[in-house]
């Protein structure tokens, strides 16, 4: 079955210290998509990383990189140099087609709080 | 315009009222999908448009709830007789499908409050 697991509510990282938010999932479906995406207090959804079932090296975009252990099923992402910005609730989310149809779904998501 | 547009971005109705909310998906995006967000929590997965048909339509809460998609562009989520459960953010979505990463890009959403 598809499933996505944050095991984090909240989290609180010192501006610019690095945190990791982490996300494991699981699914039989061996071509899959992994996302994060953040949701400031405005509400907006705004894509960050992906990361391929097939892809040999670990995503990385600016600040942001995900940690890929396909063993473990895990795909954490790592925010580095951490600013205020970065404040906001953060989802991780699989695309498969366990179901048939490629279809994304998105864990309960990590409050992410940067204190000055 | 450039990104993916909902309206209402807000809409008030009292319990039993239907709605409709709508969402018009980025230009060339063959994928639409609707999710609902109650307040601080995840998102939930409502259904699926490819095109026109809608393959997966296992999120749909009650038969209360349905939605079309016209012209491989507009789409339409009706809740029927809503209840104050039904209050949440609906967010729409849509993706070029497996180009690329095949991110799904958000709309703003709408905020719908049934009293």
């Amino acid at each position: 079955a598809q499933k996505i697991t944050q095991t984090q509510p909240g989290m609180f990282v010192q501006e610019k210290e690095a945190v990791t938010l982490d996300c494991t999932y699981d699914t039989s479906d061996p071509s899959y998509g992994l996302f994060w995406y953040k949701q400031p207090s405005s509400g907006e959804m705004i894509f960050l990383i992906y990361q391929g079932s097939y892809d040999q090296q670990n995503a990385t975009e600016g600040r942001y990189s995900l940690n890929f252990q396909k063993a473990r099923k895990s795909a954490n992402l790592v925010i580095s140099a951490s600013q205020l910005g970065d404040s906001a609730m953060y989802f991780c989310a699989m695309r498969d087609r366990t179901s048939g149809t490629y279809k994304y779904i998105f864990g309960t998501g990590t409050r992410l709080k940067v204190l000055a | 315009g450039a990104g993916v547009s909902q309206s209402p971005s807000n809409k008030v109705t009292e319990k039993g009222k239907d709605v409709e909310l709508r969402c018009d998906p980025i230009s060339g995006h063959t994928a639409l999908y609707w999710y609902r967000q109650s307040l601080g929590q995840g998102l939930e997965f409502l259904i699926y448009f490819q095109g026109n048909s809608a393959p997966d339509k296992s999120g749909l809460p009650s038969d209360r709830f349905s939605a079309e998609r016209t012209g491989g562009s507009v789409s339409t989520l009706t809740i029927q007789r809503t209840q104050q459960e039904d209050s949440a953010v609906y967010l729409c979505a849509s993706s070029l499908g497996l180009s690329n990463t095949g991110e799904l890009f958000f709309g703003e959403g709408s905020r719908l409050t049934v009293l």
